[in-house]
């Protein structure tokens, strides 16, 4: 059975401090894995889809990267906007998704 | 292009009854799957359905069940509501539903039971 732990559970970063959020899978074979962001009372807003090993994506101050036993979401200087809980899944039709990380930031 | 929606957004029943909730998936996508989220459980998939067919379905009781339409919405059933099935409903579509697509989120429906 496919299983995603994420860590940390909560984050709090002062704007413009870096830092990474992981995402630990395992799976009897990768079909993806997915990051989500969710602000409070919407639904996950897709952010990377990743499929191989050694893999890397990004988007404005986020980037992606994938191993075959963990991703990161790695954000360089963050804004308060950015804050959100993310969310990593992996599977296909069926996603497993972890428990989260709620990342803040403060101005 | 509008993406996935979900009606009701709101909705609060009591202990017994039941309850349906309507997905509209992204225009041309095929597939649609719905997931429970709680505090507690986090985001658990409910079931998948492709052309009208229930393709995948999660480790639920059969008072969730769900349909697809031949306009590929989609609508799920909660019957005898237990207040543990209180929680955010989400609704996902892909276009084509092969296993390495994305799935696409709507807001949502949340349901409250008393």
């Amino acid at each position: 059975e496919d299983q995603v732990t994420q860590s940390p559970e909560a984050l709090r970063l002062q704007e413009g401090e870096s830092s990474s959020l992981n995402c630990s899978y395992t799976v009897s074979g990768l079909r993806g894995l997915f990051w989500y962001r969710q602000d409070p009372g919407k639904g996950p807003e897709f952010l990377f889809t990743l499929y191989s090993a050694g893999e890397e994506k990004e988007k404005e101050r986020l980037k992606a990267t994938l191993t075959k036993k963990e991703s990161f979401l790695h954000i360089t200087a963050p804004k308060p906007e950015d804050s959100a809980t993310y969310l990593c899944a992996v599977g296909a039709q069926k996603l497993v998704f972890g428990q989260g990380t709620r990342l803040t930031i403060n101005p | 292009k509008a993406g996935v929606t979900q009606t009701p957004r709101y909705l609060i029943k009591t202990r017994g009854q039941q309850v349906t909730l309507s997905c509209s998936p992204i225009s041309g996508h095929r597939s649609v799957s719905w997931y429970q989220q709680t505090p507690g459980q986090g985001l658990q998939f409910l079931f998948e359905y492709f052309s009208e067919t229930q393709r995948n379905k999660g480790n639920f009781p059969g008072r969730f069940s769900g349909r697809q339409f031949s306009n590929s919405r989609s609508e799920m059933n909660v019957s005898t509501l237990e207040l543990g099935d209180s929680a955010l409903y989400l609704c996902a579509s892909t276009s084509s539903g092969v296993s390495t697509d994305t799935q696409y989120f709507g807001p949502g429906t949340r349901l409250t039971v008393l």
